[in-house]
């Protein structure tokens, strides 16, 4: 069974701290990809970052970095220096290439960033 | 260039009537998905295709019907709307199957009185 683990369902920051986004997840497939979305209060999903299994190299973009583990199963989002337009929903979601390609969503982290 | 686009953006209907919603692609993608988004759920799987005519269901399948007669459609119908049903739903492209290039749609939020 696929499933994801968002355990923190909100979270306040002051601007201009770090933030870490916990998400942990559970598969039996060896091939799997994992996605990291914001949904902004307009309700778009947008998407911010896409791991396979494989590449367990952490990632840096801009103010955003995420930590693979897969001793852990996890794959945590950090914001450096968050921002107002940070404020968001952030999801984790699990995709597995026996399941159909379907994504597991986990059940997201409210991020409200306090100027 | 959105890609995707669904219709309605918004619609309130009475329980017990029909309801369609249709997600439209214009990136000739195999794959198109429907997903409903509630609230301390995050989003689940309702049903999905990977081509003309083949459809599969998803994790909460009951209550909803699709079809793909076309590449570029995709309906979701609801046979009798509750209220259990009110929601929002995205629909989702991909190209490959494996999650890259995997786009969502605006969402059409859909309320049952």
């Amino acid at each position: 069974a696929q499933k994801v683990t968002q355990a923190q369902t909100e979270i306040s920051v002051v601007e201009k701290e770090d933030v870490t986004l916990d998400c942990v997840y559970e598969t039996r497939d060896t091939t799997y990809y994992l996605f990291w979305y914001k949904q902004p209060p307009s309700g778009e999903l947008v998407f911010l970052i896409r791991r396979n299994s494989f590449d367990e190299q952490n990632e840096i973009s801009g103010r955003y970095s995420w930590n693979f583990q897969k001793s852990t199963s996890s794959f945590n989002f950090t914001i450096t220096a968050s921002q107002v337009v940070d404020s968001a929903v952030y999801f984790c979601a699990l995709s597995a290439a026996n399941t159909g390609n379907q994504f597991y969503f986990g059940t997201g982290t409210s991020l409200t960033v306090i100027p | 260039d959105a890609g995707i686009t669904q219709s309605p953006r918004h619609k309130v209907t009475e329980t017990g009537t029909p309801v369609t919603l249709r997600c439209h692609q214009t990136e000739n993608h195999r794959y198109m998905y429907w997903y409903r988004q509630d609230p301390g759920h995050g989003l689940r799987l309702i049903h999905y295709s990977y081509g003309v005519k083949d459809t599969d269901k998803g994790e909460v399948s009951d209550g909803y019907s699709v079809s793909r007669s076309k590449t570029e459609d995709f309906l979701l119908t609801l046979e009798s709307a509750t209220s259990s049903q009110t929601s929002v739903y995205f629909c989702a492209i991909s190209e490959s199957g494996n999650g890259y290039g995997y786009t969502f749609g605006s969402g059409t939020r859909l309320t049952v009185v």
